[in-house]
């Protein structure tokens, strides 16, 4: 009965390598995320999806390229990986309901990708 | 967005009331005030949100005076499981339900 689960749990790998991380939600939410956690513990949110659709891109490198192949899945592919890159990544969804208070985001347990 | 001022860390013991004060100077007329909670290895859970007066949850209470400028996330009889960091944030859907988190309040629960 998980909300929001994010697959894998732990991911290390070397500089250079490409990689993904799976998130998908059962609540019914039009509106994904992906936000990343650094070792500052600084969480910031990196994309948001509705409906499959790019609704925020916030200054990524194109090396990070999110997908959405339906409204309860959205992914993240990494390429080239970087050191800088080792952080934990953070899927959550929502609502997206237009207007009012901001909506309550729904997280998933974290993937924590360490770059060698 | 709002920016938001919160104190690094706290500490307390249990069964103690917790109040962590957030500021925000900036907020706008259409912000609403909401708190996350996060434990370690864990994604951030909502616990309260509000935009005027007081508001009560079961978990919570969130207390907004009436220049809105600050906020007072109080916790009532806190557990060693409350033990987490809590993120105070302010913003509205205009903003794409865009959640800026600041560095959040280090809450250590001791026995």
């Amino acid at each position: 009965d998980t909300a929001v689960s994010q697959t894998p749990k732990y991911l290390v790998t070397q500089m250079g390598n490409d990689k993904s991380i799976k998130c998908e939600q059962n609540l019914g939410h039009d509106t994904m995320y992906w936000y990343k956690q650094d070792s500052k513990k600084f969480l910031k949110i990196m994309f948001s999806y509705n409906n499959k659709e790019l609704i925020i891109n916030e200054t990524v490198p194109n090396r990070f390229s999110p997908k959405s192949p339906d409204k309860a899945h959205l992914n993240l592919h990494i390429n080239s990986l970087e050191l800088g890159d080792s952080a934990v990544y953070f899927c959550a969804s929502s609502f997206g309901l237009a207007g009012g208070p901001i909506e309550t985001q729904y997280f998933g347990p974290g993937t924590r990708l360490l770059v060698l | 967005l709002a920016k938001t001022t919160q104190p690094i860390s706290m500490d307390s013991y249990e069964g103690q009331e917790v109040n962590i004060t957030c500021s925000h100077n900036n907020i706008a007329t259409n912000d609403y005030i909401t708190w996350y909670q996060q434990f370690p290895s864990q994604g951030p859970r909502f616990i309260i949100q509000g935009y005027k007066t007081k508001v009560t949850n079961e978990v919570a209470s969130l207390f907004i005076p009436a220049d809105r400028k600050s906020s007072t996330l109080s916790l009532p009889r806190v557990s060693l499981s409350d033990t987490a960091v809590y993120y105070c944030l302010v913003g509205d859907n205009g903003s794409f339900q865009k959640l800026v988190f600041g560095t959040g309040t280090r809450l250590l629960v001791s026995p």
